[in-house]
């Protein structure tokens, strides 16, 4: 069965510090990884998304490293802000490049920033 | 704003009544997801368009689900003699795919959050 698998299930950090979120898939065949973040309440918000060749992508404070071989991606995320509080999802694409209507969604990150 | 909108973003229903949501997705984005999402729980396919066009259905999507898109640009989704079961946050997306192949970004709606006592 595809899976994705993220750790920890929930982090908290204080705000300035940087932190990393793991992501372990075993979705085959694979097309391309997404790290989308969630805030309560609210529709996923796209951070990067990565196809199998491209090992990172950054966005802003956010920077995401894939691992084609061994199925492995982080979130890192620097100089945490008390906005950053949320869920962050990894989200893999099942099946050749265009299905993007197969998307396997890990279970998400819960990060909460303090003061 | 020019996102992705939902209406309405709450509805408290009783069981076996019908409930109609509204998806408006980014102008000229030709693909439209819904998902259903519970608590705890990464969103589920439900079903997509390409234009006006349903391309795929889910196994999630029960006789009681039904879906348009009739131009091409809003969607509705629908469901019939709701359950308790159906209550979760349903959740629009559209992107904008230049070919078959290409990789689309999905934006993401706020959502419905659907209650059924």
């Amino acid at each position: 069965k595809n899976q994705v698998e993220q750790s920890p299930q929930s982090l908290i950090i204080l705000e300035g510090k940087n932190c990393t979120l793991q992501c372990n898939y075993t979705v085959s065949p694979f097309s391309n990884l997404r790290w989308y973040k969630q805030d309560t309440g609210r529709g996923p918000v796209s951070l990067t998304i990565m196809t199998f060749s491209e090992n990172t992508k950054s966005n802003g404070r956010y920077t995401a490293t894939l691992d084609a071989d061994t199925k492995q991606s982080s979130l890192h995320i620097t100089a945490s802000q008390l906005s950053d509080s949320a869920s962050y999802i990894c989200v893999v694409s099942e099946g050749s490049a265009g299905n993007n209507r197969k998307l396997i969604w890990g279970l998400g990150t819960s990060l909460a920033v303090n003061p | 704003d020019t996102g992705v909108s939902q209406d309405p973003r709450h509805k408290i229903t009783k069981r076996g009544q019908n409930v109609t949501f509204r998806c408006d997705p980014i102008s000229e984005h030709n693909r439209l997801y819904w998902y259903r999402q519970t608590l705890g729980q990464g969103p589920e396919f439900l079903t997509y368009f390409q234009n006006e066009a349903q391309l795929e259905k889910s196994r999630l999507l029960s006789d009681r689900f039904s879906a348009e898109r009739p131009k091409g640009s809003f969607s509705t989704l629908e469901i019939q003699r709701t359950e308790q079961g159906d209550s979760a946050m349903y959740l629009c997306a559209s992107s904008l795919s230049l070919t078959v192949t290409s990789t689309d970004t999905q934006y993401f709606g706020p959502g419905t959050r659907l209650t059924v006592l």
